[in-house]
């Protein structure tokens, strides 16, 4: 069965660094999203996007965020300058179509010190 | 801020016997609701969902309810069973929502016992 695949599992970098999240969403689908769930707390949406743009943002989601798909097959998420209530774990999911029903990756936990 | 509220962090019934699962919101412009569940080292994965011009859903053992007058929904399964064990979101949209956001609860882990 087609899943939603990311990469790396863990990432710990430094207060101050540039990290990237790394996806690859089901192969037809169109549509992709970011959420992220902070330890103890709820999964939150950080953003949606469809035909190379973004269609939804969240206030979280500020200049320090930033999404790609920079090939058929990638979705990424850049924190430019990743802080301490960054380290949270990064869920990417997709659907075939705009729906409410979406396939998630196993996500990505971000550590950062 | 919480629109979705999931009061019990955590559940434990005996296996065969019924799971119900509450969730409350609180924002009247919510028109869609889902059900996820997740197992550990995973992600989410979407369960069973309800449009607010239903009260009910079902799907197998999976039962959603929908009481828009309380803004409450829970979810019943019948007959639980150990492979149940994990964690359940409840999910709302709001039509709104052009981008398809999903607002999640903090989640209740479901125990099923032998």
């Amino acid at each position: 069965e087609p899943e939603v695949t990311q990469t790396p599992s863990h990432q710990v970098t430094q207060m101050g660094q540039e990290v990237i999240l790394r996806c690859v969403p089901i192969s037809n689908h169109l549509y992709f999203y970011w959420y992220r769930q902070i330890l103890g707390q709820k999964v939150e949406f950080l953003v949606s996007f469809y035909n190379n743009e973004i269609s939804e943002k969240s206030e979280i989601f500020d200049d320090q965020f930033s999404v790609e798909r920079p090939d058929g097959s990638n979705f990424t998420l850049k924190i430019r300058s990743t802080k301490l209530e960054d380290s949270a774990m990064y869920f990417c999911a997709s659907t075939l179509s705009g729906s409410y029903e979406q396939y998630f990756g196993p996500g990505t936990r971000l550590t950062v010190t | 801020d919480q629109q979705v509220k999931q009061n019990s962090p955590s559940l434990s019934v005996q296996e065969g016997r019924i799971s119900i699962l509450n969730c409350d919101y609180t924002n009247s412009m919510f028109d869609y609701f889902l059900w996820y569940k997740k197992y550990p080292a995973e992600g989410p994965t979407f369960l069973i969902s309800i449009s607010s011009i239903k009260d009910k859903n079902e799907d197998g053992r999976f039962t959603v309810f929908l009481n828009k007058s309380a803004k409450h929904l829970s979810l019943h399964i019948v007959p639980s069973q150990p492979g149940d064990s994990a964690v359940y979101f409840c999910a709302a949209s709001a039509p709104l929502n052009s981008g398809y956001a999903l607002n999640f609860g903090k989640g209740t882990s479901l125990l099923v016992t032998p």
